[in-house]
């Protein structure tokens, strides 16, 4: 079983949808959960950033972490053109500078 | 500010030469990271530098891959005899560091493609 587990899509949503990504974990040692987004031939760029357990909002873009079901989850609100990307989670251990372990990645597709 | 840079944005090489792929961090930031995406693969992490040493070399594949950095800055990740498996995108990304050292800020990348 991979450490991280994201299901790669494609996932194809109607403008103005509710899209909710997800990963699954198998280490219970992971404190720190990303969202990062990558276009096309583009590296990725941090989106959301959580500590622990709980949701964080920025915007459209809600951060849900649940520890006890070792289960992460990004929803996007009204979704945008603009929003079609590759959306990858990424999960660390410690605050110390150790490596970011990421999901594959799941490429969504937003239609106008 | 710039962002992280790398060059070459693109590389094709032939199997056996050596490539040599460099990454300029965000001014000031102390931990420097490569990772390596292929397709089906994902993003997996290479080595980690905090200023010029590297305590974690520890998804290197082979002792063919090899960094280095200098001045706390630029780093270079060569890869002498290129196999075909090689082949990825190779990214780098920079952080803060031990401090504040989450938020890891990823360059373009280099597409290097082995023929």
């Amino acid at each position: 079983q991979k450490e991280v587990e994201q299901d790669p899509g494609p996932l194809s949503v109607p403008e103005g949808a509710i899209v909710s990504l997800n990963c699954t974990y198998s280490n219970s040692a992971f404190q720190y959960f990303m969202w990062y987004r990558q276009y096309s031939r583009k590296g990725p760029e941090l989106l959301m950033y959580t500590y622990s357990s709980g949701n964080k909002e920025d915007g459209r873009f809600t951060a849900q972490v649940d520890k006890s079901s070792k289960y992460i989850s990004l929803f996007i609100r009204d979704s945008q053109p603009s929003d079609s990307a590759t959306y990858l989670c990424a999960l660390k251990e410690n605050q110390a500078g150790t490596a970011l372990i990421f999901g594959k990645g799941t490429t969504l597709s937003v239609s106008s | 500010g710039a962002g992280v840079s790398q060059s070459p944005s693109n590389k094709v090489t032939e199997k056996g030469k050596d490539v040599e792929l460099r990454c300029d961090p965000i001014s000031g930031h102390t931990a420097l990271y490569w990772y390596r995406q292929s397709l089906g693969q994902g993003l997996e992490f290479l080595i980690y530098f905090q200023g010029n040493s590297a305590p974690d070399k520890s998804g290197l594949p082979s002792d063919r891959f090899s960094a280095e950095r200098t001045g706390g800055s630029v780093s270079t990740l060569t890869i002498q005899r290129t196999q075909q498996e090689d082949s990825a995108v190779y990214l780098c990304a920079s952080s803060p560091g031990l401090a504040g050292g989450n938020t890891q800020y990823f360059g373009p990348g280099t597409r290097l493609t082995v023929l």
